[in-house]
């Protein structure tokens, strides 16, 4: 059990460029998610799959986000267009389960700086 | 929708000092609790979780949290805290589904 694997671990860019990151989880896991951390704050949810079919989705992930798991197993997040506000870390988590409350286990995350 | 309130975003404790953090949720169906502790350059990792049955949950390094339904709270305690202790903690309810909130953080400081 290698836990859940984040990359890259660092993410500098500049405002309007698009970026990517992935997330692979533990391999057994069948369920996906995706939170973002500012400073001072904790995980905010933004996205959720079970298997390949994302099942739940924040309001928070705007027009600009995208996340896809395509065999349901790694999955990543877009951001298109970068804005400022974006800089964040952002962490994934997967879990085993078919019922509510799973006990997730969470990436060391992405950080994200906009500049 | 739900929510998560934690009162105490910084906590400075001596070794061997007793340990409460305050935990407040808003959801009025069923739900799941749970503590997460990020200790420093770690990933988060769950402390414990209550779904059902005794109120009183017992985790992992001496941590335990009570559930108080009439008061949507789901305080963690500790009697004798260590320096190892150290770290960042965090409560997350989930009522149903599988879309989590967490709380904003207490982070502790415990002086050896």
């Amino acid at each position: 059990d290698t836990g859940v694997s984040q990359d890259p671990r660092h993410k500098i860019t500049k405002r309007g460029q698009n970026v990517t990151f992935r997330c692979d989880p533990i391999s057994e896991h069948n369920r996906l998610y995706w939170y973002r951390q500012t400073l001072g704050q904790g995980p905010e949810f933004l996205t959720y799959f079970q298997n390949e079919a994302q099942l739940e989705k924040s309001r928070l992930l705007s027009d600009r986000f995208s996340a896809e798991r395509p065999k349901g197993s790694f999955s990543t997040l877009e951001i298109q267009r970068t804005e400022q506000g974006d800089s964040a870390m952002y962490l994934c988590a997967s879990s085993f389960g078919t019922g509510v409350g799973d006990t997730q286990y969470f990436g060391p995350g992405t950080r994200l700086t906009v500049l | 929708a739900q929510s998560v309130s934690q009162h105490n975003h910084h906590v400075i404790l001596s070794e061997a000092a007793s340990l409460e953090l305050g935990c407040n949720y808003s959801y009025g169906g069923t739900v799941n609790l749970f503590w997460y502790v990020q200790y420093p350059g770690q990933h988060l990792q769950l402390l414990l979780k209550y779904f059902s049955g005794d109120p009183l949950v017992k985790g992992i390094k001496g941590f335990e949290a009570e559930f108080i339904k009439s008061k949507f709270s789901f305080n963690l305690r500790k009697p004798s805290v260590q320096w190892s202790d150290t770290a960042e903690y965090f409560c997350a309810v989930n009522g149903g589904f599988n879309k989590f909130y967490f709380g904003s953080g207490t982070k502790l400081n415990v002086k050896p």
